[in-house]
């Protein structure tokens, strides 16, 4: 099955600054690729998300970019703000009978810190 | 994000008893999903649904059991909990079909359960 792997754990960067977090996933079929922001207590939210036909995705502060060769996507926030501090999953979707994301596989998460 | 509910939010259960969760959505969404939230390991498919009458095993899978009677309602049994079924269960939903906008799965807002 799907496995995706995330890198770092745990990031800290200073607020203004640029954060990025990696992930790589081993299904060639999949085809889906979502990041979601979890704040504590709370239930994951979709920030962006991007399909294997297109390489970059942007929306505001927030960017994907995915290469489907060497299966990583990545996430970019620029000009980190305090309320970005949170955990953020990658997800990989896992290909099903239904043609859409049946299913994701996640990363184990990446603990977003922003120091004032 | 009212469209998507689970009961109870909070569950005390001992080993060996049945436990159900309940999930409940108002969109009619096709496509419902659970999962399980652990640290150190992300978020975990359990089961996921594609309509009613129809479901599908997801990656861990073992001691649950769901059913789906109906669109709106895709509850989850634990029939003989396990300590290690503690955690947070998040259910979630998206729309059917295959297309760019059928992709983004939403979450409920996740039911701790503990089992002693």
């Amino acid at each position: 099955g799907e496995n995706v792997e995330q890198h770092p754990s745990t990031l800290s960067v200073q607020e203004g600054d640029s954060a990025v977090i990696k992930c790589t996933y081993s299904d060639s079929a999949s085809n889906y690729f979502p990041w979601y922001k979890q704040e504590l207590g709370k239930r994951p939210q979709l920030i962006i998300d991007i399909r294997s036909n297109v390489g970059e995705k942007k929306d505001q502060r927030i960017a994907v970019t995915l290469n489907k060769t060497a299966k990583h996507f990545s996430l970019h926030i620029t000009e980190t703000q305090p309320e970005d501090s949170a955990v953020y999953f990658c997800a990989a979707s896992i290909k099903g009978s239904g043609g859409g994301a049946d299913g994701l596989t996640f990363g184990k998460g990446t603990h977003l810190i922003i120091q004032p | 994000d009212a469209g998507i509910t689970q009961s109870p939010r909070y569950k005390i259960t001992e080993t060996g008893r049945q436990v159900t969760l309940m999930c409940h959505q108002t969109w009619s969404h096709s496509y419902m999903f659970w999962y399980r939230q652990d640290l150190g390991h992300g978020l975990r498919l359990i089961y996921y649904s594609a309509a009613a009458d129809i479901t599908d095993k997801g990656e861990v899978p073992d001691g649950y059991v769901v059913s789906r009677s109906k669109t709106e309602n895709f509850p989850l049994t634990l029939e003989s909990a396990t300590r290690s079924q503690t955690s947070v269960y998040f259910c979630a939903s998206r729309p059917g079909g295959s297309g760019a906008s059928y992709n983004e799965q939403f979450f409920g807002p996740g039911t701790r359960l503990t089992v002693l």
